[in-house]
């Protein structure tokens, strides 16, 4: 199975802010990758697949880049409602793998 | 809209069977795309499970090969997970979404928390 290793584990910001997660596969996955945002009680949300696509809906201070082993999702000029849980996930090949998952926080 | 929606029991004894169930509403299951199970367990690791397919066909997580059934009700628009011989691992949120294009999961229900436990 693709190993995705997700990073960091929490952080905190301030609204305004800009921040990074990372994202790390196991061996090539090609552009493949998705991000997800979970926040209690909320379907979870598609942010990004392909890598770098935005799903339909999504605002666009959510942006993904990467391709092979390494991704990364840039959330820009943070909203209150960004916060949440965040997580990678591999759809090149099955078992499709996901990360350990971020928790965003407010600083 | 498209709505997943999550249904079963909220615990489950050792060594029985887990059974949930997915009622899809806004998009008809054997139009497209393949329906899956993913699941959450405590500290937030997550898992995919399997699918079934708009044509019937599954596909399995090779580490619940031998415990897992996906199959559907197309009269209902619904499909069900079975999960056998559960063990308190198997505690966790159990999620049904679908799978958009790319193989990424486009639309999710908000899940159901399963314990096992005596």
């Amino acid at each position: 199975d693709v190993q995705m290793t997700q990073s960091p584990y929490n952080l905190a910001a301030s609204p305004g802010e800009s921040v990074s997660i990372n994202c790390k596969a196991s061996k090539s996955i090609s552009k493949y990758l998705a991000w997800y945002q979970q926040k209690p009680g909320k379907a979870n949300k598609l942010l990004i697949y392909d890598g770098s696509t935005l799903q339909s809906g999504i605002p666009s201070r959510f942006s993904g880049s990467g391709s092979g082993t390494d991704f990364t999702l840039t959330i820009r000029s943070l909203e209150p409602e960004d916060f949440g849980l965040y997580y990678c996930q591999q759809h090149n090949e099955y078992p499709f793998t996901f990360g350990s998952g971020t928790k965003l926080e407010i600083k | 809209e498209i709505q997943l929606q999550e249904s079963g029991p909220g615990l489950v004894k050792p060594s029985q069977s887990l059974s949930l169930t997915c009622s899809v509403t806004g998009y008809i299951i054997t139009s497209g795309y393949d329906w899956s199970w993913i699941r959450k367990f405590p500290g937030n690791k997550m898992e995919w499970m399997g699918y079934i397919s708009n044509s019937g066909s599954t596909n399995y997580n090779p580490s619940l090969k031998i415990r897992i059934s996906i199959t559907r009700d197309t009269s209902k628009n619904q499909f069900f997970l079975q999960l056998n011989s559960v063990t308190t691992e198997d505690t966790a949120t159990y999620y049904c979404a679908r799978i958009g294009y790319g193989y990424n999961f486009d639309y999710w229900g908000l899940g159901v928390m399963v314990t096992v436990s005596s």
